[in-house]
């Protein structure tokens, strides 16, 4: 089984602060990656497919980068909305989630 | 506007079963795959079935594999979730969602319902 892990568990951030979470593949899943932000009570939201690309509607605070192995969501300038937790998904032949990635306010 | 409405979470014994129902409504059903995915009270998401835009072809999840049957029926733009031999560590909330694409699906989540509590405890 493919293991993804987030790091960090939980993020302290400030509005407008520039905001980097990490995504590690335990082997190489080419682009095959889709990040998530879910707010409590709610169910989850697509923001970022193929790894790099926006699904339509989304922010373009947001973007996604890397390949393989390492993959890194990123928000521009935090924004209020913003605080929630995202999730970062491997989406070979299965699929498999990260723990979750909190982004709380500092 | 793609709707996805959960039906049929309750609370059941340990051993025992329970089907799952989502209603699909804002666009073409049977152009797409659809997965279930769920979440225990308090945790991370939880991949655990795909099936195919016409049901020929359906994976499912090691800790679910034997248990759950996923099935859909496009002539009711409906998708199914058979569940037996729950267990205690089956409790969560359980999702009906779209993929971003047809065939077999791209496993990327597109849509979600809001989800169906499902309580396994005697």
């Amino acid at each position: 089984d493919i293991q993804m892990t987030q790091s960090p568990s939980t993020l302290s951030a400030s509005l407008g602060d520039r905001v980097t979470i990490t995504c590690r593949a335990s082997q190489n899943i080419g682009l095959w990656l889709a990040w998530y932000q879910q707010k409590p009570g709610k169910a989850p939201n697509l923001l970022i497919y193929q790894a790099s690309v926006l699904k339509n509607g989304v922010s373009l605070r947001f973007s996604g980068s890397g390949s393989g192995t390492e993959f890194t969501l990123t928000i521009s300038s935090l924004q209020p909305d913003d605080f929630a937790t995202y999730y970062c998904q491997q989406c070979t032949s299965y699929s498999t989630f990260g723990q979750g990635t909190r982004v709380e306010m500092k | 506007e793609v709707q996805l409405v959960e039906s049929g979470g309750v609370v059941v014994q340990p051993g025992g079963s329970l089907r799952l129902s989502c209603a699909a409504s804002g666009f073409d059903f049977d152009d797409y795959a659809m997965h279930w995915v769920r979440q225990a009270p308090q945790k991370g998401l939880e991949w655990i079935s795909v099936i195919s835009w016409d049901g020929s072809h359906s994976k499912y999840s090691d800790s679910v594999k034997g248990r759950f049957t996923i099935s859909r029926d496009n002539s009711r733009n409906s998708l199914y979730l058979q569940m037996k031999s729950l267990r205690s560590d089956d409790t969560a909330f359980y999702y009906c969602v779209r993929d971003n694409e047809g065939g077999s699906g791209s496993y990327y989540l597109n849509s979600w319902g809001q989800g169906t509590l499902v309580t396994v405890s005697s």
